[in-house]
């Protein structure tokens, strides 16, 4: 079964610290692994998108990487801003239908204090 | 930032209405998307389309139904709303393209209560 499993549920951190999202997937054949941020109330935004060759992104405060041999990835953010608190989708599409299906994460949810 | 737009933002209606949720988008994209999202969880498809008068179902077996008339335009309709279809509802496009790297644009969302 395809799945992508994001940890933790949910972190806290302190502005100004760094912090690193987990991603482990199940979907195959993959085709490429995005990082999505979705404020509360919107919808998601791409931050990263990463396909088999690659294995690692940024994306200025966010850094992406991609282990396809064990399925995992991850999401750092680094020197953490006020505005980051928001959730952090992993989101893996499969190679296997015309749609390019995507199979969501739950998401891990960022507050970031002052 | 991508240029898809959702209306209502917001719906408070009654058991038994008849609704549509408005999707329009501007980037000429062929295939669109609609998404059911409940708080902390994992966003679901439960329609999409690769183009105009083309319809599909998506994973989540929805009561909802889609049209799409024109390119840029994606409604969908609740004929009788419950309260099970509390929710919120993301539409998105993307490119027709073969299994690469194509972007998955989304609106802002719908969030729909039905009292």
């Amino acid at each position: 079964k395809n799945q992508v499993e994001q940890s933790p549920q949910s972190l806290i951190i302190l502005e100004g610290k760094n912090c690193t999202l987990q991603c482990n997937y199940t979907v195959s054949p993959f085709s490429n692994l995005r990082w999505y941020k979705q404020d509360t109330g919107r919808g998601p935004v791409s931050l990263t998108i990463m396909t088999f060759s690659e294995n690692t992104k940024s994306n200025g405060r966010y850094t992406a990487t991609l282990d396809a041999d064990t399925k995992q990835s991850s999401l750092h953010i680094t020197a953490s801003q006020l505005s980051d608190s928001a959730s952090y989708i992993c989101v893996v599409s499969d190679r296997g239908s015309t749609l390019g299906r995507l199979y969501f994460g739950r998401g891990t949810q960022l507050t970031v204090w002052p | 930032e991508a240029d898809i737009y959702q209306t209502p933002r917001y719906l408070v209606i009654g058991t038994g209405k008849k609704i549509t949720l408005e999707c329009s988008q501007t980037m000429g994209h062929d295939k669109m998307y609609w998404y059911q999202q409940d708080p902390g969880m994992e966003l679901h498809l439960i329609h999409y389309s690769y183009g105009v008068n083309s319809t599909e179902k998506g994973d989540l077996s929805s009561e909802s139904t889609v049209s799409r008339i024109r390119t840029e335009h994606f409604p969908l309709t609740l004929e009788s709303a419950r309260p099970s279809h509390t929710s919120q509802y993301l539409c998105a496009s993307s490119e027709v393209g073969g299994q690469g790297s194509y972007e998955q644009y989304f609106g802002p969302g719908t969030r729909l209560t039905v009292t």
